[in-house]
Order: structure tokens, then C-alpha cells, then sequence
């Protein structure tokens, strides 16, 4: 099981909107609605910003919201807030019964 | 409130095994699973595998078949992840973590990492 695909880093200025990319397969990302988004702080654990594609948890702010289109999800910040900086990592549930995290996206504010 | 432990930071050799454990609390343990996810220094996450509660059926990622082992206590409430043959490669921080549906959505629970470090 190959990870998924993110783009290594991508980067924005405070208020504006980025979205970040995570393509994978029929067998994982495109066949299943059990994509999540976590992100991660420098020496911190990672936190869940969004599961089963779209949904937020509780608390975490409605700036953040996530999609899929075939086999790529993808993750919107919108009003993005220095705050948001960070590594931010996809995963999706596979047809093995495993799940396969992508290599990561590294966010800069501006 | 929900907890997990983990044991403390390992050093061990090449060609070694280590076992990390993840004591739970605050949640039914027996019904819920657990998954192990590592991360090596300055890299990212990886999903090692999982244990299904109810059954304790247990599934692996494909790069650690045959290496890893996650078993369960229920009695102890502790979820154990062993891996073997270790390399200087699998020198990483180890977390255990939960998910909790609490009716409305989920939450996520992570152990505080275990770092194990790989060294002759």
C-alpha cells in the first residue's frame, strides 16, 4: 500500500484560503467516504481536523472543511490564521482493512 | 475522561524487539480498537496497524507484515505493539491512538508517544 500523494508544502497569507491535495486510489481514497485530516504542531501530537470526508469535530473551527472528487480529497482553510501553521496529513481507509496516511504538507502563513 | 499511557522510551539494538505498551482508561476498552502510528525523526506519520475491540482482530500495514504484533489485555486495559528485527530505520516516536464516537462525531485520543531509539 503506497502512501498518499500531498504536496510537500504549501503556503498563504493571513485571511486568504489554501486548499491542500491528497490523491490516492480506487482502493483507498476514491472507494471509500473514510478520508480524515490531521494536523500537527512541532513536537506535538497530531489532532483530527476532519474524518469521513467532510465532517468537522467538535471544536475545531468551521475554517476548516474537506472534500473528495474521485480518488484526490482535498483540505480548505479558509481565513487562514497564523495559528494554522503546521504539518497537515491526510488518511484513508483501504480495501486491505488498513489505513495509509500521506506523506504530509507543511503549511506557511505568510 | 479518556487517557492512554504509554510506556517510557526504549533504546534497543539492531536485530532486537521491542514491545510499547498503551494503558486505556475512560472508555469501553474491550469494545473499541486501537491503532498504532509511528514517526520517525523529522518525517512523517505512519499507520503501522490496528486491533478491533470485540473480536481483537488485528490488521497490519503491508511494510510491517511480519514484523509487528499488537496484542490486548482486556483484564489490564492495555494494548501492547510489538515489533521486531529491529533497524536503525525504525528509530521513531510511537503513539497509540483512539477514536471516540461520542454520538455527535468523533474525537481523538492520543498516547503521549514512545520514543525508541535504534543504536549499536
Amino acid at each position: 500500500q503506497s502512501a498518499l500523494t500531498q504536496p510537500a508544502s504549501v503556503s498563504g497569507s493571513p485571511g486568504q484560503s489554501i486548499t491542500i491535495s491528497c490523491t490516492g486510489t480506487s482502493s483507498d481514497v476514491g472507494g471509500y467516504e473514510y478520508v480524515a485530516w490531521y494536523q500537527q504542531h512541532p513536537g506535538k501530537a497530531p489532532k483530527l481536523m476532519i474524518y469521513d470526508v467532510s465532517n468537522r469535530p467538535s471544536g475545531v473551527s468551521n475554517r476548516f472543511s474537506g472534500s473528495k472528487s474521485g480518488n484526490t480529497a482535498s483540505l480548505i482553510i479558509s481565513g487562514l490564521q497564523a495559528e494554522d501553521e503546521g504539518d497537515y496529513y491526510c488518511v484513508s481507509y483501504t480495501s486491505s482493512s488498513t489505513w495509509v496516511f500521506g506523506g504530509g504538507t507543511k503549511l506557511t502563513v505568510l | 475522561q479518556v487517557q492512554l499511557v504509554q510506556s517510557g522510551a526504549e533504546v534497543k539494538k539492531p536485530g532486537a524487539s521491542v514491545k510499547v505498551s498503551c494503558k486505556a482508561s475512560g472508555y469501553t476498552f474491550a469494545a473499541s480498537a486501537m491503532h498504532w502510528v509511528r514517526q520517525a525523526p523529522g518525517q512523517g506519520l505512519e499507520w503501522m496497524g490496528w486491533i478491533n475491540g470485540g473480536n481483537d482482530n488485528t490488521k497490519y500495514s503491508q511494510k510491517f507484515q511480519g514484523r509487528v504484533t499488537i496484542t490486548r489485555d482486556t483484564s489490564a486495559s492495555t494494548d501492547y505493539m510489538e515489533l521486531s528485527s529491529l533497524k536503525s530505520e525504525d528509530t521513531a516516536v510511537y503513539y497509540c491512538l483512539h477514536l471516540e464516537h461520542d454520538g455527535s462525531g468523533y474525537i481523538d485520543y492520543w498516547g503521549q508517544g514512545t520514543l525508541v531509539t535504534v543504536s549499536s
